[in-house]
């Protein structure tokens, strides 16, 4: 059974640091991995999609990382500003059917 | 309509009453998930429709949760006799079929609190 595990649990940092958020999971034979943010009352933006085949993705100050034989992905985002303050969630697909297996979820909190 | 809609956005009623939540995907989008998100833990996987196959019940935790989808529009997840362990976010997610593993786009959800 896959599981996917977040570490850290939450996260402070002051504004303009480098944030990196860690995702693992147990089984290697994933389709792809996602990463989410999700604010406080509404619902999951989707920020990077990997395919099993990729080894990183880049949107703006965001990159992720994927190392599918070791399960790991990293997200990070550079130069950290007080609206990145949200939950990270990452989620692998297991087949072709392309339901998601979330972790528990990073929470971010960017002081100003 | 721009984006996955759900309704409503909050629902509280009392244990042993049922309930439907409402999902309206994208337009054109042809597979539909349902998630469930209790407090303090990830979200769960409950069941999958694609265009006119049979759903992917496989999430469902008990015979009290059913949920129906007609051709490629709205999707109603009913939970009969609910209890307190059902007070969750529920998230619905709808994804188009030519990209069968690209994202998902998920609506706002809909808070269910069971009293």
């Amino acid at each position: 059974k896959q599981e996917v595990t977040q570490i850290p649990a939450a996260l402070s940092v002051p504004e303009g640091e480098n944030l990196v958020l860690n995702c693992s999971f147990t089984d290697s034979a994933i389709y792809n991995l996602q990463w989410f943010r999700q604010d406080p009352g509404k619902g999951l933006t989707s920020l990077l999609l990997i395919q099993s085949s990729q080894r990183e993705q880049t949107s703006g100050r965001l990159n992720a990382s994927l190392d599918k034989s070791s399960g790991r992905s990293t997200l990070y985002i550079a130069a950290s500003q007080p609206g990145d303050s949200a939950t990270y969630l990452c989620a692998v697909t297991g087949d072709s059917w392309g339901k998601l297996q979330f972790g528990a979820g990073t929470q971010v909190v960017v002081t100003p | 309509g721009a984006g996955v809609s759900q309704s409503p956005s909050n629902k509280v009623t009392e244990k042993g009453k049922d309930v439907e939540l409402r999902c309206d995907p994208i337009s054109g989008h042809t597979a539909l998930y349902w998630y469930r998100q209790r407090l303090g833990q990830g979200l769960e996987f409950l069941i999958y429709f694609q265009g006119n196959s049979a759903p992917d019940k496989s999430g469902l935790p008990s015979d009290r949760f059913s949920a129906e989808r007609t051709g490629e529009s709205v999707s109603t997840l009913t939970i009969q006799r609910t209890q307190q362990e059902d007070s969750a976010v529920y998230l619905c997610a709808s994804s188009s079929v030519e990209v069968k593993r690209g994202k998902q786009f998920f609506g706002p959800g809909t808070r269910l609190t069971v009293l």
